[in-house]
């Protein structure tokens, strides 16, 4: 398994460019997040997932949106860059089996916005 | 909404030495509380969780403990090495397959050798 995988690792983008930042999972889990972290603020959730065609909002979702098409992927656009959005942003999944909980996160896109 | 707030933000201890995180959570509901380790430049990793059905949960050198009435929870390492050195966040949960982790703002932990 290659468990969560997010495309690109970096991405430099100017203001009002847009942009989809790819993240994919092969565990076939249900719940899927995207987050943002900064420093200082630790992560703080952007939208969310509980299966394939459902998606709701997060503490931060203003500036960006998510569909969830299939299992396996659930893509982040941002609609028009700002730089209040550079940050590193990862995407995780999750299940619910007997009792275990995990989130699995996935290695991050680090997006500078210039 | 859930707030988390996480203490201290630095903690410098001796190698061998124990250390504590302490968090604290508002929502009365949450009852999943999960801890993350986050080396620099890599994603956060699950290091311990516990369920709020439980009072305390220990892995090796790791420990969580629980305190409901308070809505308190705490990570604690004993026998620090170097390698525990990293960056330790809390997180709290309501959801049932937690893909709502509110999280601490995270304590930057260094083990001096």
């Amino acid at each position: 398994n290659a468990g969560v995988t997010q495309t690109p690792k970096f991405q430099v983008l100017k203001t009002g460019q847009s942009m989809t930042l790819q993240c994919a999972q092969d565990m076939n889990h249900e719940y899927m997040s995207w987050y943002r972290q900064d420093p200082g603020m630790g992560l703080r959730l952007i939208h969310y997932s509980v299966g394939a065609g459902i998606t709701d909002q997060g503490e931060v979702p203003n500036g960006y949106n998510v569909s969830r098409s299939t299992t396996e992927d659930f893509p982040l656009r941002l609609l028009s860059a700002a730089p209040s959005q550079t940050s590193v942003y990862f995407c995780a999944s999750s299940y619910s089996e007997r009792g275990a909980y995990e989130q699995y996160f996935g290695p991050g896109t680090r997006l500078t916005v210039t | 909404g859930e707030n988390v707030e996480q203490h201290p933000s630095t903690l410098s201890v001796q190698e061998g030495d124990s250390a504590v995180i302490k968090c604290t959570y508002s929502d009365s509901a949450s009852n999943y509380f999960p801890w993350y380790k986050q080396e620099l430049g890599k994603r956060p990793q699950l290091i311990i969780d516990i369920r709020s059905n439980v009072g305390e949960k220990k892995d090796q050198r790791i420990a969580v403990t629980l305190n409901k009435t308070a809505k308190h929870f705490s990570l604690h390492i004993t026998e620090t090495q170097p390698e525990d050195s990293a960056v330790y966040f809390c997180a709290a949960s309501i959801s049932f397959g937690n893909e709502k982790l509110t999280f601490g703002t995270g304590t930057r932990l260094t083990i001096i050798p």
